[in-house]
């Protein structure tokens, strides 16, 4: 299989850090993406890494460790439009398997 | 900025009819893909295509299930005979290429809601 796992749902404050994490299979894989689903709404993409290492854009990081078959995407000063759910998707074999994502709730 | 584009957003039907999803990817990309979300659940792929022919295609991706790019512009996901767990979201995906086992970006529409009753 493509067994991705993440954790399920966590609650922030606004201007706070989170970090949301993701195991994958490592057999057949060929890059990680980081997509942001809010309720109702297609995924949207934030990041991509196929080599190990810190990928940063704005506001939004994301890590890979290949041989861990690990992944994370930190989300830092969050605003509370950051509030939706947190796809990981592994590619590979001209597909993108997702956990079932991670929920963001960011408070006041 | 180009995005892809579904029609109908919602679809109600009957069970045991055919339904056609529609899709409009973006217009210089060559792979596209059709993905699902059944409600509270993970979105799970279900085929991609490219070069008028299926790359690859998931368990879920049995005989009732068709896909077609009939002109330039569109990719249709076909359901023969609707059964109710076929309710879901149905995504449209497309990228510039599949890259080396599908590493390229792959951008979504904005999905069709299939009810089936």
């Amino acid at each position: 299989g493509q067994n991705i796992d993440q954790p399920t749902e966590m609650t922030a404050t606004e201007g706070a850090i989170v970090q949301i994490n993701c195991t994958y299979q490592t057999s057949g894989f060929n890059g990680l993406f980081w997509y942001q689903q809010h309720a109702g709404e297609a995924p949207t993409f934030l990041s991509y890494n196929v080599l190990d290492g810190l990928e940063e854009k704005g506001r939004f990081s994301s890590f890979l460790s290949r041989s861990k078959g690990y992944s994370y995407l930190l989300l830092k000063e969050l605003q509370m439009k950051d509030s939706a759910s947190y796809l990981c998707g592994r590619g590979g074999n001209n597909r993108l398997a997702f956990g079932k994502g991670n929920q963001v709730v960011v408070i006041p | 900025e180009p995005e892809v584009t579904q029609t109908p957003s919602h679809q109600v039907t009957q069970m045991g009819q055919e339904v056609i999803l529609r899709c409009v990817p973006i217009s210089n990309h060559l792979y596209f893909y059709w993905y699902r979300q059944i409600l509270g659940q993970k979105v799970e792929f279900l085929v991609s295509f490219y070069n008028n022919e299926i790359s690859e295609k998931s368990e879920i991706f049995d005989d009732q299930f068709s896909v077609e790019r009939p002109d330039g512009s569109n990719f249709t996901l076909k359901i023969r005979s609707t059964k109710l767990e076929d309710s879901a979201m149905y995504f449209c995906a497309s990228s510039t290429t599949g890259g080396a086992g599908g590493t390229d970006t792959q951008y979504f529409g904005p999905g069709t809601r299939l009810t089936v009753l």
